[in-house]
């Protein structure tokens, strides 16, 4: 059974940083494509990056393109989230997915909360 | 980037009865590889979303067949045969066409 277990949320000041974990089981991780994808309070949900099983590709949301950065690490089944520069706007769940071939998510963690505050 | 729009933003069905969500993109959504990428998930209070239809109607496994999806190019639809109480919560449609992937807002499914 795929598991996906998001850690590293929590409160932090604009230009702050954090790293997010999203640690994977039950499935063959590097296999996998992962995505991050993000919901501020009491509003939808919105993309945010994606990393190819091999990290041969990634991409971001403009509007977290030079601030955030995606990353794994296939031996310990666990991609990350390092986010730079935080601003206000970044506060939200951010949820943990994992890839279906061709284009679809199929599994989400029960997700991270960044608090962006002063 | 491909705006997604839902309708209606809310819902509220007496159990058994059928429903159904509208959701259209900015740009059509048939993919150079000849397939069009339109998923559907289910977020229940509380819970992260979990997935009920991917390329527009196959649905994901163990996801029950009062769940259906249709459409074609830029208009998609989400039916739901017969309302149950399991079904409450917020709907999201999801383009996967072309980077970013975007959502649309969510259609919340209440019970009357």
């Amino acid at each position: 059974q795929v598991h996906l277990v998001e850690s590293g949320g929590g409160v932090v000041q604009p230009g702050g940083s954090l790293r997010l974990a999203c640690a994977a089981s039950g499935f063959n991780f590097y296999d996998y494509g992962m995505h991050w994808v993000r919901q501020a309070p009491g509003k939808g949900l919105e993309w945010v990056t994606f990393i190819h099983y091999d990290a041969s590709s990634i991409d971001y949301i403009d509007s977290v393109r030079g601030r955030f950065t995606i990353s794994r690490d296939n031996s310990k089944s666990t991609v990350y989230l390092q986010l730079n520069s935080l601003r206000v706007e970044d506060t939200a769940v951010y949820y943990c997915a994992k890839d279906k071939v061709p284009r679809t998510i199929d599994h989400w963690g029960q997700g991270t909360l960044v608090t962006v505050s002063s | 980037d491909i705006v997604v729009t839902q309708t209606p933003r809310s819902l509220s069905v007496t159990p058994g009865q059928p429903a159904s969500i509208s959701c259209k993109s900015s740009q059509s959504l048939l993919h150079g590889d000849g397939e069009t990428y339109l998923s559907w998930y289910l977020q229940k209070p509380g819970h992260s979303p979990q997935p009920l239809i991917y390329e527009v109607s196959k649905r994901f496994s163990g996801v029950s067949d009062r769940f259906s999806g249709s459409g074609s190019g830029t208009d998609f639809t989400l039916k739901i045969s017969r309302v149950e109480a399991e079904d409450v919560g917020v709907y999201h449609c999801m383009q996967s066409a072309q980077v970013p992937w975007t959502f649309g807002q969510g259609t919340k499914v209440e019970i009357k």
